[in-house]
């Protein structure tokens, strides 16, 4: 069974550039939250899909949209690179929104030089 | 608005150490209250939960017990193996879809 799958899994990237970065849920899921890690901190919560709908979102600017597609597949994209925007963002799947944790994935490496 | 504190880290131990790493979180109503692993250059795994007051969460050799009281999820293995060297995230869910609360999470050390 596979689980939470994310690419690519490294990306080089030029400050004002743009970016877009894909999620495939675990077998099963219907719900996609997207996070960023910056290194040495705490994931920070982006959105969250579910129905292809933005159901949720944290503190993060308009530059960050997504996408969710009818086979709950997901989409990050981010718009005008700042170099503040390397991370780790990592893709998490559920069933609707449930109390019994998230599967993650490994995540992508984005390093905006 | 929700948050998580959870000891710093660096914790260095040696191995079959006794291991302890405090959480405590704010959060409305009642979360469920998650530990996540990180290993080197690796995603997040999901090392266990408990979903009410009192539950307690085991799995691989940790513990954690959901005290509402103390609003309070800490983390313990009687014996540490070089093996669990990590970062350890504790995480409750929060608000109306339930999205994970992270910290900045405890790295663990051990050594032979």
């Amino acid at each position: 069974d596979a689980g939470v799958t994310q690419s690519p899994t490294h990306l080089i990237k030029t400050r004002g550039q743009q970016v877009t970065l894909r999620c495939s849920p675990k077998s099963g899921h219907d719900t996609v939250s997207w996070y960023q890690q910056a290194l040495g901190q705490g994931p920070q919560f982006i959105f969250q899909y579910y129905e292809e709908e933005e159901r949720q979102r944290g503190n993060f600017p308009d530059r960050f949209s997504g996408h969710q597609f009818p086979n709950y597949s997901s989409e990050l994209n981010v718009n005008a690179l700042l170099l503040g925007d390397s991370a780790l963002y990592l893709c998490a799947s559920s069933f609707g929104s449930n109390n019994y944790g998230y599967t993650f994935g490994s995540g992508t490496r984005l390093t905006v030089v | 608005g929700d948050s998580v504190t959870q000891m710093e880290g660096p914790v260095t131990l040696s191995e079959e150490a006794f291991l302890t790493i405090n959480c405590t979180y704010t959060a409305t109503g009642y979360p469920s209250l998650f530990w996540y692993v990180q290993y080197p250059g690796e995603g997040l795994q999901l090392l266990l939960k408990a979903t009410k007051a009192d539950d307690k969460g085991s799995n691989k050799g940790f513990e954690a017990t959901y005290r509402k009281e103390t609003t309070s999820f800490h983390l313990e293995k009687g014996s540490v193996q070089v093996s669990d060297s990590a970062v350890y995230f504790c995480a409750p869910q929060s608000g109306g879809y339930n999205k994970l609360i992270f910290g900045a999470g405890t790295r663990l050390a051990v050594h032979p």
